[in-house]
């Protein structure tokens, strides 16, 4: 059974830099066609796709926010941690974590963990 | 990027309803790929977004067959049979063609 849990921070404060972490078990980042994203729903708002890992380390980022963000995996913890620098209160909101299934024949994100809520405030 | 554009933005359904969502792509999801890699995706209040459909048409793992999804290259549908109150929530169509992934403005189903 594949789960994945986030973690981070209730409240960051303007400029500082927000860490989420996915913890996950079930699956294995080292296996051909997986990987884990990253997802947030601001307040009201819709849902959007941040950054994707691949199993081979491969790392894509929504443009909007690649020039202050990094993902990375922690394959010893079976983590993967996102961070964003520089963070602003559009920022704040509840980030998801999420299993990729990417194959010829699949290329869906299941299951999501329960989300963790950020609010960017000073 | 490629653009996601769902209508209606909100539906109000009786239940034993059928229900229709629809989502257009602002380029061809098909070219250089052997299938149309679009999702629908269901976020039901207090919860994290669960799958329902890939591949366009292929309905997931445990997804009642109420719902199923349809469509090719620009445009697709995603129909709900019967409409139930667990079917309350925010749906969403995701392009995971090509990075960045995109999402529809997401349509919310209410009971009526």
């Amino acid at each position: 059974q594949i789960t994945l849990k986030e973690s981070g921070p209730t409240l960051v404060k303007p400029t500082q830099t927000l860490t989420v972490t996915c913890t996950f078990s079930g699956f294995s980042l080292n296996t051909p066609g997986v990987g884990v994203g990253w997802f947030r729903q601001p307040p009201g708002k819709a849902l959007e796709w941040l950054a994707l890992i691949y199993w081979h380390d491969d790392k894509r980022y929504s443009p909007s926010l690649s020039s202050r963000v990094t993902i990375v995996q922690d394959t010893s913890k079976n983590q993967v941690l996102f961070t964003i620098t520089n963070a602003d209160t559009v920022d704040t909101g509840t980030y998801y974590c999420a299993h990729f299934s990417t194959t010829v024949t699949t290329g869906y994100f299941d299951p999501w963990g329960q989300g963790t809520l950020v609010t960017v405030s000073s | 990027d490629i653009v996601l554009t769902q209508s209606p933005l909100s539906l109000s359904v009786t239940p034993g309803e059928p229900a229709s969502i629809s989502c257009r792509c602002s380029e061809n999801l098909l070219p250089g790929k052997q299938y149309n890699y679009l999702d629908w995706y269901l976020k039901k209040p207090g919860q994290p977004p669960q799958i329902l459909i890939y591949l366009g048409s292929i309905r997931a793992s445990g997804v009642s067959d109420r719902f199923s999804g349809s469509g090719s290259g620009t445009d697709f549908t995603l129909k709900i049979s019967r409409v139930e109150a667990e079917d309350v929530g925010v749906y969403y169509c995701m392009q995971v063609r090509q990075t960045p992934f995109t999402l529809g403005q997401g349509t919310k189903l209410e009971i009526k």
